[in-house]
């Protein structure tokens, strides 16, 4: 079962705008993760953040963590059409690999 | 460095049929897992091995195995495929147990008729 909810599902900008997709979870974590996927292909790692960390940034991507409320948040500054992808949030508990991955949000980046 | 290599990419089985995946990951990676994608389920997760020994296992039928081999190379099998199974199975490799982060295959998607 899916521990991740993710909003919106879908999310169509033009290029240079910003694209914010947020993820909830249900139980307590170790750290969150962002991956990304393109169009039936494997996952691509983005960014980790570690349960006692609020924000982190790498690049275009901004990540916040908010663990009263279970739930995160990827912003992509100045977006790019190769942004155009699937992004998940992952939650894993420590101790292992098994990672929990939410829904997904289907970003459309168009020129 | 290679990254984590998937085959096959491609396959169409029938019913009742059995299949196997392989999966070679990172060199020098102990951890690998594999998830199952579908569009109505998402990614779920269905075993991770480490050093050769099953180390967590996810909620599906023991049609669905694995093992891992001393290279660190891996495979799945499902066995009596049913029209459900089809989907595309991901493998991911990690270097140390704990850190979470995967690097995953290009998948094998397999069509069940």
């Amino acid at each position: 079962s899916q521990q991740g909810e993710e909003d919106p599902q879908a999310l169509s900008i033009q290029e240079g705008e910003n694209a914010t997709m947020n993820c909830s979870y249900k139980t307590s974590i170790n750290n969150l993760q962002w991956y990304r996927q393109n169009s039936g292909r494997g996952l691509v790692h983005l960014i980790l953040i570690r349960s006692n960390e609020r924000e982190k940034h790498s690049g275009r991507l901004r990540v916040t963590l908010d663990t009263s409320k279970k739930s995160s948040s990827l912003l992509i500054t100045a977006s790019r059409a190769a942004d155009t992808a699937s992004y998940f949030c992952a939650t894993g508990p420590g101790g292992g690999n098994k990672l929990t991955f939410g829904t997904g949000t289907q970003l459309k980046v168009e020129l | 460095k290679a990254g984590v290599t998937q085959t096959p990419r491609y396959l169409i089985k029938t019913r009742g049929q059995q299949v196997t995946l392989s999966c070679s990951p990172i060199s020098g990676h102990r951890s690998v897992s594999w998830y199952q994608q579908t569009p109505g389920q998402g990614l779920q997760f269905l075993f991770e091995y480490f050093s050769e020994t099953q180390r967590n296992k996810g909620n599906f039928p023991g049609r669905f195995s694995g093992r891992q081999f001393s290279n660190s190379r891996s495979e799945m099998n499902v066995s009596t495929l049913e029209l459900g199974d089809s989907a595309l199975y991901l493998c991911a490799s990690s270097g140390t147990s704990g850190a979470n982060v995967l690097t995953f295959g290009a998948g094998s998607r397999l069509t069940v008729l």
